[in-house]
């Protein structure tokens, strides 16, 4: 029983460089979230999707952008890395918006030098 | 502007006492609070709480929320070492897809 798959689980890039992170969920949840997790400042909403071919901004969107081609996917991509994105990526499902836990995936850390 | 605050921030404790965890939130159009327990990885779902003085319990878990006076209590008893972890609260709101989580409490249990 897999639920949320994130990988990597660690990555280092250097500046300017571009990475994707793959999101992979098996309990055909509708909506898929990133979330970027600094020291003090909690889990942060960086883009959502609520199905298949859908994407939207959460609250800290910029220098990031996303796909979702299938209904099992969330890929979270860094055009151009900075150092300001080092961070514990969290990619989370849930069946629905609201009244819905969120299952979470194990993290992936990216550290840009 | 929407936000949630957990106090305190960290807690150490010898196992076997009781902690009292709490979140405090000012969040236009509040539909739900949900605790989670994060240990080394994934955070894990606790509770889900939607009405006012209606306890959420599982096993030395328990969990209350106010909407009144919009705070919730996170409550462990007979501390264990496994409990040691970060403790979120979320709040989940309508009007726009909206998730606020708190910066979480750190909870040490020594043995």
């Amino acid at each position: 029983n897999a639920g949320v798959t994130q990988t990597p689980k660690f990555r280092v890039l250097k500046t300017g460089q571009s990475m994707t992170l793959l999101c992979a969920q098996d309990m055909n949840h509708e909506y898929m979230y990133w979330y970027r997790q600094d020291p003090g400042m909690g889990l942060r909403l960086i883009h959502y999707s609520v199905g298949e071919g859908t994407t939207a901004k959460g609250e800290v969107p910029d220098g990031y952008n996303v796909s979702r081609l299938k209904k099992q996917n969330f890929l979270l991509g860094l055009e151009s890395a900075a150092p300001s994105q080092t961070s514990v990526y969290f990619c989370a499902s849930s069946q629905g918006q609201l009244y819905q836990p969120q299952h979470f995936g194990d993290g992936t850390r990216l550290s840009i030098l | 502007e929407d936000k949630v605050v957990q106090s305190p921030l960290s807690l150490v404790v010898h196992e076997g006492d009781t902690v009292t965890l709490n979140c405090s939130y000012e969040v236009t159009n509040f539909r739900s609070l949900l605790w989670y327990k994060q240990e080394k990885k994934a955070p894990t779902f606790l509770f889900m709480l939607t009405s006012s003085g209606i306890e959420k319990k599982s096993g030395r878990l328990s969990s209350i929320l106010d909407k009144k006076e919009l705070f919730s209590i996170l409550n462990i008893t007979a501390t264990q070492t496994g409990d040691s972890a970060i403790y979120l609260c979320a709040v989940e709101a309508t009007g726009g897809f909206k998730t606020i989580f708190g910066a979480g409490t750190r909870l040490f249990v020594k043995a």
